[in-house]
């Protein structure tokens, strides 16, 4: 399986942009990179994900490097409710999903 | 939508015990997912179904564990018997494809003394 790389944790002080990187140099040509993140005694939950172009949603956008082997997870503004564990992943069309340690990210008021 | 649903939320059980899980996934998801998670190991995928069918059962840790899903509503993790080392939250999520985001349950916390 390929693998992803992700710093252990970062800090952020609360609405500034925040970004997450990831790095994923053995990507394969049908590896989706998917973003969860899991909040304090919950589930993880699922953030965005991308093939190869920039995508953007509600919660984040996610910047692929045209070489696909680093992605950043941007968060625009930081809140208080953003502390959490941010897994970055690879998928294939037919595997599962495997999570690493995560980012863990801490927001500071 | 009332979201993956898990039973029991938290569960206290002692060495040697018969441990049940349930869950139940978003109503019309095809595939649903059993994770593991605790301190050392992280999270952990232990097995998952595609229409009711186990597809991978690799991370299912020994014989102990077994899961079923005898319906697309249902399905159970049972470890038979319990030890201290089992002690762990325990995740299910469905999605309405096996590659489509997952949406997880509130986890089901189980200690083994």
């Amino acid at each position: 399986d390929a693998k992803t790389t992700q710093p252990n944790s970062m800090e952020s002080n609360e609405e500034e942009p925040v970004h997450l990187p990831c790095n994923h140099s053995t990507i394969s040509g049908t590896d989706y990179i998917h973003w969860y993140r899991q909040l304090p005694s919950q589930g993880p939950e699922y953030v965005i994900h991308g093939l190869t172009s920039n995508v953007n949603n509600r919660m984040a956008s996610l910047a692929i490097a045209e070489d696909r082997k680093s992605s950043t997870l941007i968060l625009h503004r930081a809140t208080l409710r953003d502390a959490a564990v941010y897994y970055c992943i690879l998928r294939d069309f037919n595997n599962d999903m495997r999570f690493g340690a995560g980012t863990r990210l801490t927001v500071k008021p | 939508d009332a979201g993956v649903i898990q039973s029991p939320r938290h569960e206290v059980t002692e060495m040697g015990q018969e441990v049940t899980l349930r869950c139940k996934p978003i109503s019309g998801h095809n595939s649903l997912f059993w994770y593991r998670q605790t301190m050392m190991r992280g999270l952990e995928l232990l097995i998952y179904f595609n229409n009711n069918v186990p597809i991978d059962d690799s991370g299912m840790p020994e014989d102990r564990f077994s899961a079923k899903m005898p319906n697309a509503s249902f399905s159970t993790l049972k470890i038979q018997p319990s030890e201290p080392r089992d002690s762990a939250v325990y995740f299910c999520a469905s999605s309405s494809r096996s590659y489509n985001e997952q949406f997880f349950g509130p986890g089901t916390r189980l200690t083994v003394l």
